[in-house]
């Protein structure tokens, strides 16, 4: 969805490097996530953030740190990287559900293929 | 706990065949089901989802998926599959009584249409 960025798409780094995925949104959804995908395991949720002073970790966040920055901007950390963080991250986001039903929508970005040597 | 189980990695289906990929779920409350693909290097695209009403949806591209409560599955149907389906398809839930509205994924399955 070209309304999702994300950058870089494709990274090669090295053990113990600090690495910023960042995302950039113009759907002017208030929720934004952070996802990594891994083969035969589906999509796991590292951090979400439901507007730029809520951040909120997900079932995978240790090793990871994120920034919203503002509504549109949200980035991922990875501090200090390893090679089992090798993976492919997407960004998502959706718009909040002001009346019932609450089951918003996520819309992916092309995704980030990291490579942690 | 909540879960979502696509039980086959792979399905193999010939073109004008119709097609079908399994997913069957595990909530505690009443659930929220979405159907998702993912294209060779593209991000997810919602197909469908659904909340609450007719047990047949309809979604993007010909799609549709039948929520049955009573075998807990939401399997995703095309009567006639195209070449150009050839993708990997997820599943998620979310239980509507989860105020974080996170979603629970499953693992994917690889749809493969053979002209």
């Amino acid at each position: 969805d070209a309304d999702v960025t994300q950058t870089p798409r494709n990274r090669i780094t090295k053990t113990g490097k600090r690495i910023m995925l960042e995302c950039s949104q113009t759907k002017g959804h208030d929720r934004m996530y952070w996802y990594r995908q891994d083969p035969g395991l589906g999509l796991r949720l590292i951090y979400y953030s439901f507007d730029v002073k809520d951040i909120n970790k997900g079932e995978i966040s240790d090793g990871y740190s994120v920034s919203r920055q503002a509504q549109a901007k949200f980035s991922l950390s990875l501090e200090s990287a390893i090679p089992n963080q090798t993976a492919l991250y997407f960004c998502a986001t959706s718009e909040r559900q002001n009346s019932r039903p609450k089951a918003d929508t996520q819309y992916f970005g092309p995704g980030t293929r990291l490579t942690v040597l | 706990a909540q879960s979502v189980a696509q039980p086959e990695d792979q399905v193999n289906v010939a073109e004008g065949n119709p097609l079908t990929v399994k997913c069957t779920y595990s909530v505690s409350g009443n659930p929220y089901l979405f159907w998702y693909v993912q294209y060779p290097n593209r991000g997810l695209q919602f197909l469908l989802k659904y909340i609450t009403g007719d047990n047949l949806v309809k979604g993007s591209y010909g799609f549709e998926a039948e929520f049955n409560k009573s075998q807990t599955s939401f399997h995703l149907k095309k009567p006639s599959a195209l070449v150009s389906d050839s993708a990997l398809y997820f599943c998620a839930v979310r239980d509507m009584r989860d105020s974080n509205y996170q979603l629970i994924w499953g693992a994917g399955t690889k749809l493969i249409i053979k002209p």
